[in-house]
C-alpha cells in the first residue's frame, strides 16, 4: 500500500471549513484513499473514501486530484466536536485491512 | 444506528495471565478485525478473519495471540500468556463489503476499544 504524507497538526475556527491534505505520490491505480479520524482514545471512526472521482457524504467531501498523488478532506463546517486525529489511509488491500499512520490532530477552536 | 460493542471496557491482568477479549459486530457483517494502540503510538493492524478463518494477520499476531467466532455472534481475542508489552487499547471492528459498479471496496466500523493493563 502507498505511503500518505499528512501535516502532524492544524487548527481551525469553528464555523469554518477545515481543509486536511494529504499526499499520496507512490498510489498505485487500484488503491483507495481513506479517510479515518479518532476522537480522543476512542476506537477510529470511518468518514469517507474514494478512488479518482470526488465523494461527498454526510460528514466530509473528499477532493482527488487529477493525477491521484494527493487528496483533501473538507469538513465544511467545523465544529468542536471534530475534534480528533484524522487518518489518511490508501488501500488496496483484498481483505480490508488498514495500514495507520500519525495522522493529522485537528484542533478546532470556538 | 447498529454499533460494534466490546466487553469489559478495562481489563487489568497480571503478566503471564490469559485474557479474552470480545466483541459483538454489527449483525451483518461478515469481515472482522482486531486492532491495538499502544499509548501515545499508531493504530496497528493484528488480524483480519473471513469465512470463519483468518485471512491475514501481522507480525505482532504470534502464537500467543488467537481469534474465534465461538456462537456465530461473538468475536473473541485471545492472548494466552500476557506480557507486560502487551498493554494497550484493543479495537475490535467489523466492516463490509460496498459492491459499486466499478468498485468493490471495505468500509469499517470501530468499537470502542478494551484497555488492557498488563502489571
Amino acid at each position: 500500500d502507498a505511503k500518505t504524507t499528512q501535516p502532524p497538526s492544524m487548527d481551525c475556527a469553528e464555523g469554518r471549513a477545515a481543509n486536511l491534505p494529504c499526499n499520496h505520490s507512490t498510489i498505485s491505480g487500484n488503491e483507495y484513499v481513506y479517510w479515518y479520524r479518532q476522537i480522543h482514545s476512542q476506537g477510529p471512526q470511518y468518514i469517507i473514501h474514494g478512488l479518482k472521482n470526488n465523494e461527498t457524504n454526510e460528514m466530509a467531501s473528499l477532493i482527488i486530484t487529477e493525477d491521484r498523488k494527493s487528496s483533501t478532506l473538507i469538513l465544511p463546517h467545523a465544529t468542536l466536536r471534530d475534534t480528533a486525529v484524522y487518518y489518511c489511509i490508501a488501500s488496496t488491500d483484498s481483505w480490508g485491512k488498514l495500514q495507520f499512520g500519525a495522522g493529522t490532530q485537528v484542533v478546532v477552536t470556538p | 444506528e447498529p454499533e460494534v460493542t466490546q466487553t469489559p471496557s478495562h481489563q487489568v491482568t497480571q503478566m503471564g495471565q490469559e485474557v479474552i477479549l470480545r466483541c459483538v459486530p454489527i449483525s451483518n457483517h461478515l469481515y472482522f478485525y482486531w486492532y491495538r494502540q499502544i499509548l501515545g503510538q499508531k493504530v496497528e493492524f493484528l488480524v483480519s478473519f473471513y469465512n470463519n478463518e483468518i485471512s491475514e494477520k501481522s507480525e505482532i499476531f504470534d502464537d500467543q495471540f488467537s481469534v474465534e467466532r465461538p456462537d456465530g455472534s461473538n468475536f473473541t481475542l485471545k492472548i494466552r500468556s500476557t506480557k507486560l508489552e502487551d498493554s494497550a487499547m484493543y479495537f475490535c471492528a467489523t466492516g463490509e463489503v460496498v459492491t459499486g459498479l466499478d468498485r468493490t471496496t471495505y468500509e469499517q466500523y470501530f468499537g470502542p476499544g478494551t484497555r488492557l493493563t498488563v502489571t
